[in-house]
Order: C-alpha cells, then sequence, then structure tokens
C-alpha cells in the first residue's frame, strides 16, 4: 500500500488566510520530500522540496516543515490566493530518484 | 525552456482495444517515467527509464502493459488490450538527476477513458 498521505482529503481556507496541509508518511528510510500542486486537466507542479536533515525550508509564500521524529510534513501557504485551489500532493522519494505519492488534499479557496 | 509533452490529450477506447501514448521529455533529461493516476488518487509508478535502459517496471502490468525508449529521448507506453479499470490519467514526467534535486517535471498527461 501506499505510505504516505494526507491527512484531510479536502480543505476549505478564506482567500487572505494562510493555509496547513499535512502529510504523514511511514517509510523512516525516505530522504527527500516534494510538495506538488495539481491543477484541474494538468500534471502535478512542483512547489517546493525539503531533504531529511533539514527540518523546515521556506520558499515564496510556503514553507515546508517536516518531523522525523513522527513522521509528519506539512506544507503552509501563505495569504491564500484563488489560484492556489487545487489539489496538493506530498511525495517521498524511497531511492534511485522514485517517488511514492500520497492520496491528495484537494484545496478550495473562498472568495 | 519547453516542457514535458505528451499526446494525444484524451482517448475513448472500448475494452479489448489497444491503445498507445506518447511522450517527448524536457530536452536533456535522461530519466524517464509513466504514471498511471486514477480519479481521487495520487500517481502512482509504472516504469521508469534512464536514458533507454529500465530502471524499475515492477508495477507495470506487464500482461497487457509495455513501454519503450528506443532512442533515450521519446517514450511510449502502450496498452493491449484494454480493461475498464485501465481507464485513467497517464502521466509522463522527466528529471535530471544530479543536481542536487529530485525534482521531476511532468507533463499535461493524456486521459484515458474505457469503455
Amino acid at each position: 500500500g501506499e505510505s504516505v498521505g494526507l491527512h484531510l482529503p479536502t480543505l476549505s481556507v478564506q482567500e487572505g488566510d494562510n493555509s496547513i496541509i499535512n502529510c504523514a508518511y511511514s517509510n523512516s528510510a525516505s530522504d527527500y520530500f516534494i510538495w506538488y500542486k495539481q491543477e484541474s486537466g494538468k500534471g502535478p507542479q512542483f512547489i517546493i522540496d525539503i531533504r531529511s536533515n533539514m527540518d523546515k525550508r521556506q520558499g515564496q509564500r510556503v514553507t515546508v516543515l517536516l518531523n522525523k521524529t513522527v513522521k509528519h510534513l506539512s506544507l503552509q501557504i501563505a495569504a491564500t490566493q484563488p489560484g492556489d485551489s487545487a489539489v496538493y500532493f506530498c511525495a517521498e522519494n524511497r531511492d534511485d530518484y522514485k517517488l511514492s505519492f500520497g492520496a491528495g488534499t484537494t484545496v478550495t479557496v473562498r472568495a | 525552456e519547453a516542457g514535458v509533452a505528451q499526446s494525444p490529450r484524451y482517448k475513448i477506447i472500448e475494452k479489448r482495444q489497444s491503445v498507445a501514448f506518447w511522450c517527448n521529455p524536457i530536452s536533456g533529461h535522461a530519466t524517464l517515467y509513466w504514471y498511471q493516476q486514477i480519479l481521487g488518487q495520487g500517481p502512482k509508478l509504472l516504469i521508469q527509464f534512464q536514458n533507454n535502459g529500465v530502471v524499475d517496471d515492477s508495477q507495470l502490468p506487464k500482461d497487457r502493459f509495455s513501454a519503450e525508449r528506443l532512442k533515450g529521448v521519446d517514450s511510449t507506453l502502450k496498452i493491449q488490450p484494454a480493461k475498464l479499470e485501465d481507464s485513467a490519467v497517464y502521466l509522463c514526467a522527466s528529471s535530471f538527476p544530479g543536481q542536487g534535486s529530485n525534482e521531476q517535471f511532468f507533463g499535461p498527461g493524456t486521459r484515458l477513458t474505457v469503455l
């Protein structure tokens, strides 16, 4: 079965608020994690990544947090915008650049 | 930089028919992946190529699915014969390992409907 999963399948957030999307993984040997955004009718798009030797990484309006103790990953989106509406996937790298994806969280931004 | 190209974008076939999908990765990307994404799920890796060699095809249903990347650039994925449960989006991705990132770049996918 899948070793990477998201806590909630859907998330509704008010425009301008911060969003937090959670992900749990089970393979403690995973050393690299990626968050992808997938809009309707498109392929997944890279958002941000983090290696297991880090616990936090920031990008433009996004922050990824990694807690290896509880095998938990989260994506924070600051000042959520309508264009952030999409399905968000976390993926873990197991070996040889193979990624294992979770089921995804659908984020809907309310105006 | 041009992205990963896939064709066709949509395909509708009847069960037991054959279908083929084409992928052109980003220029210079040695690694190419095919994923199957069933509605409501995350992508599932089917096969991974490094240049023209197969790295991993453990999740490929080899009795009906085949893939090739003969010249180490373009790739085709074939299903013969198709089953109803093959209805999904087939995503192609490519990457250039060794740049400090395992980022995979995805194409728009081919949506297959098997009736």
